[in-house]
């Protein structure tokens, strides 16, 4: 099976603008979560998305938002970014319950100038 | 609240040397542990999970952890590093939702 698609791999923006990632779960999984990976952070739970509905969230502004359609891939957005915003964005899918690991994609570079 | 703890920052071994990297948790519940290997500017890779059962799990690329719920542990080991384990290695215990959280990571440099 393909893994985790993460696209695209680089981003970089200006603050005020607004970014769209995308991921690609593995077939068959139907939970999707996203993570922000700083150094300073570390990795923090953005949140997760399952059928279509959001499932958990995280301690993130409303800036961060999400969704997933219903072939299961995800998209999650960022309005008005800041430079605190330039991480690693990681995605990771999982069949559907809480039990199931999580598989994670390659990440998408963000990088807020 | 969930949390872990990684102590070591960064650690350095010789090739052929053994390895365990510590993680120690905080968690009401039985725990969900994992360990994840992530190499520079990628994702992160399972190595290994605990949910239940046999406290001793084995891992990929040789690796195994003990799960001691008396000491909140779930230390990382392997018994000869190869260089090509140099990389950063994130514990992680689930949360009562499908979210995860990690520890501040172990950076593994390994030297010939």
């Amino acid at each position: 099976k393909a893994g985790v698609t993460q696209t695209p791999r680089y981003l970089i923006k200006t603050r005020g603008q607004q970014v769209t990632l995308s991921c690609s779960p593995i077939s068959g999984h139907r939970s999707v979560s996203w993570y922000q990976q700083t150094p300073g952070q570390g990795l923090q739970f953005l949140f997760e998305y399952f059928s279509e509905t959001q499932r958990n969230k995280g301690n993130f502004p409303g800036r961060f938002s999400g969704r997933q359609f219903s072939n299961s891939r995800s998209e999650m957005n960022v309005s008005t970014l800041e430079l605190g915003d330039s991480a690693l964005y990681l995605c990771a899918s999982s069949p559907a319950l809480s039990t199931d690991t999580q598989y994670f994609g390659p990440g998408t570079r963000l990088t807020v100038l | 609240a969930q949390s872990v703890t990684q102590p070591d920052i960064h650690i350095t071994v010789s090739e052929g040397a053994s390895l365990e990297l510590r993680c120690n948790y905080s968690y009401g519940a039985t725990p969900y542990l994992f360990w994840y290997v992530q190499s520079p500017g990628q994702g992160l890779q399972l190595l290994l999970k605990y949910f239940s059962g046999d406290t001793l799990v084995q891992g990929i690329k040789g690796f195994e952890a003990e799960f001691k719920r008396s000491q909140s542990s779930f230390n990382l080991r392997k018994p000869s590093v190869h260089w090509s384990d140099a990389a950063e290695y994130f514990c992680a215990v689930q949360g009562g939702a499908n979210n995860l959280f990690f520890g501040t990571g172990t950076r593994l440099t390994v030297i010939p």
